[in-house]
């Protein structure tokens, strides 16, 4: 059975702090990985997809890798701002499945 | 990108009566819909897969008598939590599947049970 977990669980930077969010995975056969924002009360928004095959996706300040050998994804976000305050979550699809499977969240908080 | 709504997004209700909770694919058509339940400060815990025209499939553990999902179009689903109890109370945030790879999520609805 699948298991995903991030860590930290909470994470307080402050501004213009570089950082890197960490999520593993027990099986390795996985599909691709996703990480997600959540902001507070509110639904999920997709950041970067990753797919079994890639290495890495980069969207502006933010960099996702993935070691699917390893099982391992970072989620690197450059220059942090206040803004980018809020809950990652990623998410692992399986080569069989419609599902996604969800790690537990980092909260980020971005001092000023 | 495609836009997935949900409708209320905020409900208190008394215990003992039924919710509905709709989630509409805006843009697209979406065969496959998914319903997670969220706890505060935990993930979301997948409930139930819809499929459009048939029979929802629940996860282990969830009552399917309790949680009835409705997929009746390509752009609609519904869940009805039936006889709420305080312990329903959560966040309920449904998604869209479009194509293989790409799910889209609503802005989920917060229920609270008095």
């Amino acid at each position: 059975k699948q298991e995903v977990t991030q860590i930290p669980a909470a994470l307080s930077v402050p501004e213009g702090e570089n950082l890197v969010l960490n999520c593993s995975f027990t099986d390795s056969a996985i599909y691709n990985l996703q990480w997600f924002r959540q902001d507070p009360g509110k639904g999920l928004t997709s950041l970067l997809l990753i797919q079994s095959s890639q290495r890495e996706q980069t969207s502006g300040r933010l960099n996702a890798s993935l070691d699917k050998s390893s099982g391992r994804s970072t989620l690197y976000i450059a220059a942090s701002q206040p803004g980018d305050s809020a809950t990652y979550l990623c998410a692992v699809k399986m080569d069989s499945s419609y599902k996604l499977i969800f790690g537990s969240g980092t909260r980020l908080l971005v001092r000023p | 990108g495609a836009v997935v709504s949900q409708h209320p997004s905020r409900v208190i209700c008394k215990s003992g009566t039924s919710v509905k909770i709709e989630c509409r694919s805006l843009d697209f058509q979406a065969t496959t819909m998914f319903w997670y339940r969220q706890f505060p400060k935990k993930s979301l815990m997948l409930m139930a897969t819809s499929n459009e025209g048939s029979k929802a499939t629940y996860e282990q553990g969830v009552e399917k008598d309790k949680f009835l999902i409705n997929h009746a179009s390509l752009t609609l689903s519904t869940l009805t939590v039936t006889s709420a109890h305080p312990e329903d109370s959560s966040f309920y945030i449904c998604s869209a599947r479009r194509g293989w790879d790409e799910q889209f999520f609503g802005p989920g609805t917060r229920l609270t049970v008095l």
